[in-house]
């Protein structure tokens, strides 16, 4: 069943090409950073994360963004699959005090084969 | 190691019924959040529990509230229903350290009030 918003942003790439997804946090204080991907029906599942005394982090096929000047997070994603066609989340987190990750509005991702 | 798990997977209440969901954290996870996701809101977060304590509580009313077992299981409960409560509801366990951790989601239970 659908789980997310119905008007999401929407990015279409085809199948083999790069992607990349944005992401602008909220809190200029959060200490950390995390992209989940949903697929229909299904809870969050991690991609990778981001401390805030980083820039940049590289994982499999995946790569994050930190830009704090601007509150600024992307995700990038290499050799886009069908199997990677699903929303994607941004999160931020203080280490102190309310403990809750703060989560974005989402960005569809459409791989076209 | 298994993931998290949540049962139900659905339910259907009616209107001033009262909820009770479940979340089984990933094995020596001390931490268990829950978050709501809706269309119009997308995901809020609900509550923290570590060592059977609220740790950290988000802008709901008192009708939602939760507790954590000695075993790091979870429950949530949703008092006198509203079609409002209507959302998918997910668990999410991590170690419980002093720093932020990766939160690992489990597959949500999908509440529908009439």
């Amino acid at each position: 069943g659908e789980s997310v918003g119905l008007h999401l942003p929407t990015l279409s790439v085809q199948e083999g090409d790069n992607s990349i997804i944005n992401c602008a946090y909220s809190n200029s204080a959060s200490d950390y950073f995390i992209w989940y991907k949903q697929e229909s029906g299904k809870g969050p599942q991690f991609i990778i994360d981001i401390r805030s005394n980083m820039d940049k982090r590289q994982g499999q096929r995946v790569t994050v963004l930190l830009n704090k000047t601007v509150k600024h997070l992307s995700l990038q994603i290499a050799a886009t699959q069908p199997g990677d066609s699903a929303v994607y989340f941004c999160a931020e987190a203080l280490d102190t005090g309310r403990r809750a990750l703060t989560f974005g509005s989402g960005t569809r991702l459409q791989v076209q084969p | 190691k298994a993931g998290v798990t949540q049962t139900p997977r659905y339910l259907i209440k009616t209107r001033g019924q009262q909820v009770t969901l479940s979340c089984s954290p990933i094995s020596g996870h001390r931490s268990v959040s829950w978050y709501q996701q809706t269309p119009g809101q997308g995901l809020q977060f609900l509550f923290e529990y570590f060592s059977e304590t609220q740790r950290n509580k988000g802008n709901f009313p008192g009708r939602f509230s939760g507790r954590q077992f000695s075993n790091s299981r979870s429950e949530m409960n949703v008092s006198t229903l509203e079609l409002g409560d209507s959302a998918l509801y997910l668990c999410a366990s991590s170690p419980g350290g002093v720093y932020q951790e990766t939160q690992y989601f489990g597959p949500g239970t999908r509440l529908l009030v009439l």
